[in-house]
């Protein structure tokens, strides 16, 4: 079974701090996929990557910044939080040969 | 990709019960996907079908896509209490396999 894993289940951070968001896939996919869900506004696309060490902005970018050193490593950065980062972020992989993604269990984030 | 709009906006049933969400989306597409999340976790792949494709089951799902009203609907039949969930539609239109989520339908099924 394809599996994608994130840090944490839970997280509370303060205003300012600097963020890291994990994610982990073993299904050696290409593609991995950073997404916020917020009540009313489905899931946004903050970024994604198609390969390591490249990233494309997704459709809300600004405040966030990615990291893929590794093929199977996604990290999303909250550079300074704020409190409008509170959300509940999901991370996705997927392969350029099957169109379907594969998500984690999401990290529900609180920024104080 | 482009978003897909799911309606209703909310669905709430009896155990037994059949449910239909349906939705809507803009361009050509080359698939369209549903995905289910269950309270407070990640989506789950459930179907996809293909444009040249107009019917597809698995298990108690059944889906249907028109591509000239540009719009799919997913069928749930026998509902369970189990079934209670949010469900999305994503079309797809190539490019990175990068899909958009919308809103989504909630489903309540009630024992």
């Amino acid at each position: 079974d394809v599996k994608v894993t994130q840090s944490s289940r839970y997280l509370v951070k303060r205003t300012g701090e600097k963020v890291f968001l994990e994610c982990v896939q073993d299904m050696d996919h290409e593609n991995m996929f950073w997404y916020r869900q917020d009540p009313g506004l489905g899931l946004r696309l903050i970024y994604f990557s198609y390969d390591v060490k490249m990233k494309e902005k997704g459709d809300i970018p600004e405040g966030y910044s990615v990291s893929r050193e590794k093929k199977e490593r996604f990290s999303l950065i909250l550079e300074s939080a704020s409190t409008n980062q509170t959300s509940m972020y999901l991370c996705a992989s997927s392969s350029p040969q099957v169109e379907t993604q594969y998500f984690g269990p999401g990290t529900r984030l609180l920024v104080l | 990709s482009q978003q897909g709009e799911e309606d209703p906006q909310a669905l709430s049933i009896q155990e037994g019960e059949n449910a239909t969400m349906n939705c809507s989306y803009k361009t050509s597409i080359n698939n369209l996907q549903w995905y289910r999340q269950n309270s407070g976790r990640g989506l789950v792949h459930l179907i996809l079908i293909r444009s040249n494709e107009r019917e597809k089951h698995s298990g108690r799902l059944r889906v249907t896509l028109d591509t000239s009203k540009k719009s799919s609907s997913l069928l749930i039949t026998a509902s369970r209490a189990a079934d209670t969930a949010s469900y999305f539609c994503s079309p797809f239109s190539g490019g990175y396999n990068k899909l958009i989520f919308g809103a989504g339908t909630r489903l309540a099924v009630h024992p």
